[in-house]
């Protein structure tokens, strides 16, 4: 079954520091991918995602994530958090699950707080 | 409303009630998903739908679990004789197939056993 893994369960940054949050996923085909964010009360919106082409991928609110083949990675980046980004971010994969269908599978998720 | 819409926000029901979820997907979209995420965990898979049809159900834990798309937008997730290691978010999704793979997640239904 697929996994996979986000390293930081917690991390914790004042602001205008990098951000760097790590996802590894288990599968060996192709795959897409995703960054969710879920910000305190709110439901999970999409922060960016990779299907194919350019292994970096800019989404939303200055966020990018660089789809590293070998390493069976993507990574979650910013240059300068703000306050406002703080928030719970979720990895996920979309890949062949049970049933023979495709699947979303999430990481356990790496909250992030940013101190002003 | 443009979004996935999901009833009731919050629910609290005692151990052994029977629990039913609702979800509304976005208009146009025909797969449909349920996750369920525990404290300090990630969303997890429960079951898909294509249209009215249950594509993969794999997720769902037992058999207490059902849920029904009979006209092929609205689902309802039920819950029979709930336990209280039932309490969770449930959150439903849905995608158009034709922006890739991206799936729109609702607010998500709390439900708490006591």
């Amino acid at each position: 079954a697929q996994s996979v893994s986000q390293h930081n369960h917690h991390v914790i940054l004042s602001e205008a520091a990098s951000l760097e949050l790590g996802c590894n996923y288990s599968y060996g085909g192709t795959v897409n991918l995703f960054w969710y964010v879920q910000y305190p009360g709110q439901h999970l919106q999409l922060l960016l995602k990779y299907f194919s082409g350019d292994p970096l991928v800019k989404g939303i609110k200055g966020f990018e994530a660089e789809f590293i083949k070998s390493k069976f990675s993507f990574n979650l980046r910013k240059p300068s958090v703000q306050w406002s980004d703080t928030a719970e971010y979720f990895c996920a994969v979309w890949s062949p699950g049970g049933a023979g269908s495709y699947q979303l599978t999430f990481g356990k998720g790496t909250k992030l707080s940013v101190i002003p | 409303g443009a979004g996935v819409s999901q009833t009731p926000s919050n629910k609290v029901t005692e151990k052994g009630k029977y629990v039913e979820l609702r979800c509304d997907p976005i208009s146009g979209h025909t797969a449909l998903y349920w996750y369920r995420q525990s404290l300090g965990q990630g969303p997890e898979f429960l079951i898909y739908f294509q249209g009215t049809g249950a594509a993969d159900d794999s997720g769902l834990p037992n058999d207490r679990f059902f849920a029904v798309r009979p006209e092929g937008s609205v689902s309802t997730l039920k819950i029979q004789r709930t336990e209280r290691g039932d309490s969770a978010v449930y959150l439903c999704a849905s995608s158009s197939g034709t922006d890739g793979n991206t799936i729109y997640f609702g607010e998500g239904s709390w439900l708490t056993v006591v």
